[in-house]
């Protein structure tokens, strides 16, 4: 079955430091990739999302290649700010039929000052 | 505003006394779905929603039912509450394609002593 790995957190970083978060996939067919982000006390919204191989979705200053040779989906920020400090989760969409979405187990970034 | 609006934000009862959650979306989606969040177990599904009368159970629907009579409503229903189930629940909708993202609801924050 479909299921996504995401990095355990929490991540902490300093602002203005370089942001990576890992997100590995397995999944039949060509599903599409997405990021959530969770704010504190939030409900989950998408951040950014890609639907094929090699395209790059990117929105509010992140990152995310959809890379089908290595099944990932890593996410990138060239310089945190402490306003990014959130859980970020890592989805796919279910191939082959509806659309019903697996996520990642989400991880927690912490950004000081 | 397009939104999906759970009530109520926050609610603690007691053991056995059956409760309902409500979720209403305004975005005429198909698929509708419940998730619980636990710390350390990320988002887990709990029912989903194809259409109306059409449901089917996600991975933990133990001690849950849900109904989808209208297309907006899909109410979350524990007829006898135990303290495992003290949760943050979050309802989430999409139209039915395949790459359209997931709009979530703001939260419930149950808890049951």
């Amino acid at each position: 079955g479909n299921s996504v790995t995401q990095m355990e957190g929490p991540v902490t970083l300093s602002e203005e430091a370089f942001l990576t978060i890992n997100c590995t996939y397995t999944a039949t067919g060509y599903p599409s990739l997405f990021w959530y982000v969770q704010y504190p006390g939030e409900g989950l919204q998408l951040l950014l999302k890609a639907t094929k191989a090699d395209d790059k979705g990117s929105n509010k200053g992140f990152e995310a290649t959809y890379r089908k040779e290595t099944t990932s989906f890593h996410l990138e920020k060239g310089s945190v700010q402490v306003s990014d400090s959130a859980v970020y989760f890592c989805a796919l969409s279910r191939t082959g039929g509806s659309y019903i979405p697996t996520f990642g187990r989400g991880t927690s970034l912490i950004v000081h000052p | 505003e397009a939104q999906v609006t759970q009530n109520p934000r926050y609610l603690i009862t007691v053991t056995g006394k059956k409760l309902t959650v409500t979720c209403s979306q305004n975005m005429n989606h198909e698929y509708m779905s419940w998730y619980r969040q636990d710390p350390g177990l990320g988002l887990r599904q709990i029912y989903y929603s194809m259409n109306v009368e059409v449901t089917d159970k996600g991975d933990v629907p133990e001690g849950y039912k849900v109904s989808r009579k209208e297309k907006r409503n899909f109410p979350l229903i524990l007829e006898s509450p135990s303290p495992n189930q003290t949760s943050l629940y979050f309802c989430a909708s999409a139209p039915d394609r395949r790459y359209s993202p997931l709009h979530f609801g703001n939260g419930t924050r149950l808890t049951v002593t």
